[in-house]
């Protein structure tokens, strides 16, 4: 069983340009969930979608959005990129059940220059 | 409102050695609570889980955890570390779905960093 895809592995954008994540979730998920880890403020939920709908958004400015596909894969898009957003973003996908384990992708590392 | 907290950011153990990672959790509401692993450039694996029933989870690798209630801990154990242990590992408890809509949005800890040493 394939695990949860994302790609790109890494990028370098600069201030201002906008990027696009993608994340494929295992098969048969519906929940798709997405973090944002820094060394500073460690791992913090940015949202979750669950058949197509954003189902929760966490504390981050508008720039940050996302998105979710029918066949249950994600997108998250920031825009104008600051120097901040350099980030691993993981995403994470799961059956739906409460209490239910999120399987992890490898992530993808941002660098904002 | 759901946090987490760990005790010591990194911890340093000798091949052998028991190892402790501490949890301690603040939550409005029964919680389901988690330790995960991350190693370098990778995503996070889950090492155990609690949800209900029996206080004593045992998870992979030989890792256990014990749900103490009256304590709000949720700390992480192995009796006898490997250097393959070396990882950060995360505490996170689940989201209180009345206060944040998702029963599925996990609040982490800010890690603890295990050295095992030869």
């Amino acid at each position: 069983k394939a695990g949860v895809t994302q790609t790109p592995r890494y990028l370098i954008k600069t201030r201002g340009q906008q990027v696009t994540l993608s994340c494929s979730p295992i098969s048969g998920h519906r929940s798709v969930s997405w973090y944002q880890q820094t060394p500073g403020q460690g791992l913090q939920f940015l949202f979750e979608y669950f058949s197509e709908t954003q189902r929760n958004k966490g504390n981050f400015p508008g720039r940050f959005s996302g998105r979710q596909f029918s066949n249950s894969r994600s997108e998250m898009n920031v825009s104008t990129l600051e120097l901040g957003d350099s980030a691993l973003y993981l995403c994470a996908s799961s059956g739906g059940a409460i209490g239910g384990e999120l399987f992890f992708g490898e992530g993808s590392r941002l660098t904002v220059l | 409102a759901q946090s987490v907290t760990q005790l010591g950011s990194h911890v340093s153990v000798s091949e052998g050695a028991l190892v402790l990672l501490r949890c301690n959790y603040s939550s409005s509401v029964p919680p389901y609570l988690f330790w995960y692993v991350q190693y370098p450039n990778q995503g996070l694996q889950l090492l155990l889980k609690y949800t209900t029933g029996a206080t004593l989870v045992k998870g992979i690798n030989g890792f256990e955890a014990e749900f103490k209630k009256s304590e709000t801990s949720f700390h992480l154990t192995k009796p006898s570390a490997h250097m393959s242990d070396a990882a950060e590992y995360f505490c996170a408890v689940s989201g209180d779905f009345f206060s944040s809509g998702s029963a599925r949005q996990l609040t982490f800890g800010s890690g603890t960093q295990l050295t095992v040493l030869p």
